[in-house]
């Protein structure tokens, strides 16, 4: 199957210091990638839809300031955490849909970020 | 939001059939049935989707209701490597699938 990778897979920062995520479609094009978040022992929740060449289309209860996507290519979607704070520590997973007749989302393995 | 409803864990005996429940209710006409699935620390992994139609791959087995309002993912050997949460969802095929997870079911593949 198709494959996304994130990098960096996990990163410990300060607060107060902004870190980005990187979420790359190995071997296919896509225009939309989505960013979810996933704290422990809960569910993915869908934070944006990230279109390629526009802007973001956030969640409600999704700061856009904080949380900041760039889709400039049809293969890489960039998450930057800004002035990240411990609340924001999460699992980070991003995914991608590829077109081969009907839609499939791959999944990224995710980034687990920890904010101290 | 599409919502699903599905157990909030299930047991399995490695080597036997595990038979995975999901109702949703609220489906619409043109929206696919995925199930996808999430172990431990890692990024969800596509498992199966459908339309009306039973479905089956290499992973799994599909079986959806005929008024489509549930459906059952089947693993039909289960092995400890199948220990993880199983999420189901339906979406439309068209546009970009903007996908809401619910809780999904643990499974614990016992040996």
């Amino acid at each position: 199957g198709a494959v996304v990778s994130q990098h960096p897979s996990w990163v410990i920062c300060k607060s107060g210091t902004s870190v980005k995520i990187e979420c790359r479609s190995l071997d296919f094009q896509a225009t939309t990638m989505f960013w979810y978040r996933q704290f422990p022992k809960q569910s993915l929740m869908l934070m944006a839809t990230s279109n390629e060449g526009s802007k973001a289309t956030y969640e409600q209860g999704v700061e856009k300031d904080k949380f900041l996507i760039n889709h400039a290519s049809l293969t890489l979607s960039t998450l930057t955490v800004t002035s990240a704070h411990p609340e924001d520590s999460s699992f980070y997973i991003c995914s991608a849909t590829i077109w081969e007749g009907e839609p499939e989302q791959y999944f990224g393995p995710g980034t687990r970020l920890t904010v101290t | 939001d599409a919502k699903t409803t599905q157990p909030t864990s299930m047991d399995c005996a490695e080597g036997r059939a595990a038979n995975l429940p999901c109702n949703h209710s609220t489906i619409s006409g043109n929206e696919y049935v995925y199930w996808y699935r999430q172990i431990h620390s890692q990024g969800p992994q596509y498992i199966i989707h459908g339309l009306k139609n039973n479905e089956t791959n290499e992973m799994a087995s599909l079986i959806i209701t005929e008024d489509r309002k549930s459906s059952t993912l089947i693993l039909p050997h289960a092995t400890l490597r199948d220990t993880a949460v199983y999420y189901c969802i339906h979406t439309y095929s068209g546009g970009y699938q903007k996908v809401t997870f619910g809780t999904g079911t643990k499974l614990q593949v016992i040996p």
